[in-house]
């Protein structure tokens, strides 16, 4: 079954660096998406992207965060200047017609 | 935006047990997926639903859309059942509920 690939899975960052995550979609997909996950909390959206621009973007998606699709496999999402309160699960999805979730990159800033 | 709710929040049960789980919406959709997070964080998907009937095994959702809600029924639990059960929903891009943290105890 096809699958949607982040890495790393797991990524520990000093406050104030900036740090990229890393998905590769399922490869007939057009749609992609950024969610993050406080420990404990909600599955968040943050961004979603079709026809290689953003399509939607909730108000935790600022200007400290941008997303870009760099060849016709991987879809990145930048994390500028991170604070501690970024440290979450990062899940990248695509989809035709339902979502299909990567595992997720584990994000830890200190 | 869409508002998605999910209850019970938590639900404890003896193994063998059914149970049901809920989410409303509170505008209509075109698609609606159940998720079950396990313990090592992974969203597992479990069902597609954004109308109608589906059954897996011990699993089965059912979406009325014209209501607003979607059930998912769990029968004979397993601990390995255990985890949270998300209900994503909305137009092109989805919203999670809360979820519904679903003990299961030997």
């Amino acid at each position: 079954e096809p699958e949607v690939t982040q890495t790393p899975s797991h990524q520990v960052t000093q406050m104030g660096q900036e740090v990229i995550l890393r998905c590769v979609p399922i490869s007939n997909h057009l749609y992609f998406y950024w969610y993050r996950q406080i420990l404990g909390q909600k599955v968040e959206f943050l961004v979603s992207f079709y026809n290689n621009e953003i399509s939607e973007k909730s108000e935790i998606f600022d200007d400290q965060f941008s997303v870009e699709r760099p060849d016709g496999s991987n879809f990145t999402l930048k994390i500028r200047s991170t604070k501690l309160e970024d440290s979450a699960m990062y899940f990248c999805a695509s989809r035709e017609a339902s979502y299909t979730f990567g595992s997720g990159t584990r994000l830890t800033v200190v | 935006g869409i508002q998605v709710e999910q209850s019970p929040p938590d639900l404890i049960l003896q193994e063998g047990a059914n149970s049901t789980l809920r989410c409303n919406f509170s505008d209509s959709v075109n698609n609606l997926q159940w998720f079950h997070q396990n313990p090592w964080g992974q969203l597992i998907n479990l069902f597609y639903i954004p109308s109608g009937t589906k059954q897996n095994g011990r699993l089965s959702a059912t979406t009325v859309a014209t209501e607003r809600y979607s059930l998912l029924y769990i029968s004979s639990s397993q601990t390995t059942d255990s985890g949270v059960y998300f209900c994503a929903t909305g137009g092109q891009d989805m919203r999670f509920g809360a979820g519904t943290r679903l003990t299961v105890k030997p």
